[in-house]
């Protein structure tokens, strides 16, 4: 049981360029969401999915897609990348019943855009 | 949108004695989640405690409980017997039970512990 993984664990990108966070889960989990942390901000929610093929978004969508194609993945993409978008990038996880419980996170993922 | 305050980015603490990590929360729901989770230099994001807003008992894990106050909106974290493992960002979360907004989990800002040995 891996729990939740990301890849990869560093990426620096050029602005402009586009690139896939990859997140998977093994714990059959039908909530999935992708957090992005800055100094002295917390966690902000970016998107999130209640279960394959349904997504929405959260506080900080701008610039951001994803989808959900089977309920163990769900990748972050970024199409054009900004210096705006350098920072930490988490995945997570829960189940959703009969109560909702608490998300389980990936490792992290620190981006830099140059 | 809930709001989760966290007023302390910073505390220090002895090694083996207790400190107190408060947290705060706007909300018009009556039914929710509370959080602490904590995250070491590694990054990684460690669930530490959480609490049921139905239940008024304080949850407690080892050295670890929380203080509820449910009417105040208040939710902190008290550490007992300090170990230099406690050393990491720690953050106050808040989910919805029920309803749109209840995959959404709301982050405060995060408290830097420090352990002095």
């Amino acid at each position: 049981n891996a729990g939740v993984t990301q890849t990869p664990k560093f990426q620096v990108l050029k602005t402009g360029q586009s690139m896939t966070l990859q997140c998977a889960q093994d714990m059959n989990h039908e909530y999935m969401s992708w957090y992005r942390q800055d100094p002295g901000m917390g966690l902000r929610l970016i998107h999130y999915s209640v279960g394959a093929g349904i997504t929405d978004q959260g506080e900080v969508p701008n610039g951001y897609n994803v989808s959900r194609s089977t309920t163990e993945d769900f990748p972050l993409r970024l199409l054009s990348a900004a210096p705006s978008q350098t920072s930490v990038y988490f995945c997570a996880s829960s189940y959703r019943d009969p109560r909702p419980d608490t998300q389980y996170f990936g490792p992290g993922t620190r981006l830099t855009v140059l | 949108a809930q709001t989760v305050t966290q007023s302390q980015p910073e505390m220090s603490v002895q090694e083996a004695e207790t400190v107190t990590l408060s947290c705060t929360y706007d909300t018009s729901e009556s039914d929710y989640y509370l959080f602490w989770y904590k995250q070491p230099p590694s990054r990684q994001m460690i669930l530490v405690i959480r609490q049921e807003a139905y239940k008024q008992q304080n949850a407690t894990e080892n050295r670890f409980s929380v203080n509820f106050q449910k009417a105040a909106k208040s939710f902190s974290l008290k550490i007992s017997d300090s170990q230099l493992g406690d050393a990491a960002m720690y953050f106050c979360a808040y989910r919805s039970a029920f309803g749109h907004n209840f995959n959404k989990f709301y982050f405060g800002s995060g408290t830097k512990l420090n352990v002095k040995p």
